[in-house]
C-alpha cells in the first residue's frame, strides 16, 4: 500500500486565491512527522511547514498551513493569497517514528499553476 | 555556512560506465540520504546513513554503493551504469537537535544522463 497518497497529479489557482493540496498517509507507527516541500521548476527541495503526530494544533508558517485531520490519516496543505511565485511542484513527506533510519517516504507530488 | 553541497551538478555517462557522486554537508549532522527523483515522481531512498563509517539500503539499493568515511561526506557510487539509473540525485541530511526533527536538507541535485 502507499505509504504518502496525492491524488490531484495537476491544479490550477487564479492569483490571489486560496488553494488546498490532498494528502493522505498510511502508517502504524504512533509518532510520525508530515512535511510539505515545493520544487519549482529549478530543481531544489524547499522545505515548507511539518506537523508532527502530537501536535494538538495545526502548523502554520506565513501562507502555508498544513489541514491536520489524525484520524482520516490526511495532512492537507492550505496556500492562501496565491502568488504567481507559488507555480512548483508540491510533495508531501512522512517520516515514521518506528525505523532508525528517519529517512522520508514522499509522494508523488501535486503540479500547481497559479493563474495571473 | 554551504548547508548541503553536491558534486557534480550533471553528468552523462556512456552504459557501463562508473562514477561517484559526492554529498557534504556542514552542519555537524548525524543522518545522511541519497534520494533518486524520476519525471513526474516524489523521491526515493537509495541508501542512508546514521553516522560515520554506517551505510545501510533504502528502497531501491540496486546497482548503488555507499560509503561514508567522514561525517560530513556521503558518497554515492555507480559501478556499472545502466539507463535505468538516468534520474536526478539528491543528497540530505538532518539530525534530530533541529527545531523540526530530523527536518531533512536537501543538496540542489545531480542530474544523470545515462545513454
Amino acid at each position: 500500500a502507499q505509504k504518502i497518497t496525492q491524488t490531484q497529479p495537476g491544479m490550477f489557482v487564479q492569483e490571489k486565491e486560496a488553494v488546498t493540496l490532498d494528502c493522505t498517509y498510511d502508517t502504524s507507527d504512533q509518532s510520525y512527522g508530515l512535511f510539505w516541500y515545493k520544487q519549482p521548476s529549478s530543481g531544489e527541495m524547499i522545505f515548507l511547514i511539518y506537523q508532527g503526530s502530537y501536535d494538538e494544533q495545526n502548523a502554520t508558517e506565513g501562507r502555508y498551513s498544513l489541514n491536520f485531520q489524525k484520524a482520516r490519516k490526511s495532512a492537507n496543505l492550505v496556500i492562501s493569497a496565491s502568488q504567481l511565485g507559488d507555480s512548483a511542484m508540491y510533495f508531501c513527506a512522512m517520516r515514521e517514528g518506528g525505523t532508525g533510519r528517519r529517512a522520508l517516504t514522499f509522494g508523488s507530488g501535486t503540479r500547481l499553476q497559479v493563474q495571473p | 555556512n554551504a548547508g548541503v553541497t553536491q558534486t557534480p551538478k550533471f553528468r552523462v555517462l556512456k552504459t557501463g560506465q562508473s562514477m561517484t557522486l559526492l554529498c557534504a554537508q556542514d552542519m555537524n549532522h548525524e543522518y545522511m540520504y541519497w534520494y533518486r527523483q524520476d519525471p513526474g515522481m516524489g523521491l526515493r531512498l537509495i541508501h542512508y546513513s546514521v553516522g560515520e563509517g554506517t551505510t545501510a539500503k533504502g528502497e531501491v539499493p540496486d546497482g548503488y554503493n555507499v560509503s561514508r568515511l567522514k561525517k560530513q561526506n556521503f558518497l554515492l557510487g555507480l559501478e556499472s551504469a545502466a539507463p535505468s539509473q538516468t534520474s536526478v540525485y539528491f543528497c540530505a541530511s538532518s539530525t534530530l537537535a533541529g527545531v523540526f526533527p530530523y527536518e531533512q536538507y536537501f543538496g540542489p541535485g545531480t542530474r544523470l544522463t545515462v545513454t
